[in-house]
């Protein structure tokens, strides 16, 4: 039973508009979640992460959200660029720190010139 | 800086045939990791360790044996490769568990025929 759920495979976002990325997850006992970045032969790279004590969390262009009634967080990139394009994974650390982190299935963001 | 190494970067193996992925990290990290990536199915976690010495199952260990007899390498070894066992192995690395950043490698593609 997948812990950490992105129901999108793909989306497509024209050039300097926003891009929003969805993730859910069942388990309560997350206490981080995290985002990676992927780059095709290449590995993931951390990009933003989000403590389960707060709602928002934001970098530059990148903001995460976070929903806990919902079990719902999700990446927002403001403008989206075309270095943007990469696979983007959400992950998520269990309080239980015998439990190890779990990802995703990813999302492919295409940006749209 | 060199981060995390993986070697080799590509390999085809025959059904039957053994082989080892070394892993190696020049950051000092206690934690490192394996993953395995397919089509669809997200970040795997193959095994771990969580010291110099040691090493733990994550979700897929079958046919996968692991060890760390240095701190700064985690060797993934393969003692008869099967098709199923195609894939893109990624390892990890992390300074501990404090907020669930993980460093990546570059990725080791395998193809077993």
């Amino acid at each position: 039973d997948q812990q950490v759920k992105q129901n999108s495979p793909s989306l497509s976002v024209q050039e300097g508009r926003i891009s929003i990325l969805n993730c859910d997850y069942t388990n309560s006992m997350f206490d981080y979640f995290l985002w990676y970045k992927k780059y095709p032969a290449e590995g993931p790279t951390f990009l933003i992460s989000i403590s389960s004590i707060k709602d928002k969390n934001e970098d530059g262009r990148f903001t995460v959200f976070l929903n806990k009634s919902a079990k719902h967080l999700s990446l927002h990139i403001v403008p989206s660029q075309p270095g943007d394009s990469a696979v983007y994974f959400c992950a998520a650390r269990p309080m239980n720190r015998d439990d190890k982190i779990i990802f995703g299935k990813g999302t492919r963001l295409h940006i749209l010139p | 800086n060199a981060g995390v190494t993986q070697t080799p970067k590509f390999r085809v193996l025959k059904t039957g045939q053994s082989m080892t992925l070394l892993c190696a990290q020049d950051m000092n990290h206690e934690y490192m990791y394996w993953y395995r990536q397919d089509p669809g199915m997200g970040l795997r976690l193959i095994h771990y360790s969580v010291g110099e010495g040691t090493t733990a199952k994550g979700e897929v260990p079958d046919g996968y044996n692991v060890s760390r007899l240095k701190k700064q390498n985690f060797l993934l070894g393969l003692e008869s490769a099967a098709p199923s066992q195609t894939s893109v192995y990624f390892c990890a690395s992390s300074p501990g568990q404090n907020t669930g950043e993980l460093f990546f490698g570059e990725g080791s593609r395998l193809t077993v025929l």
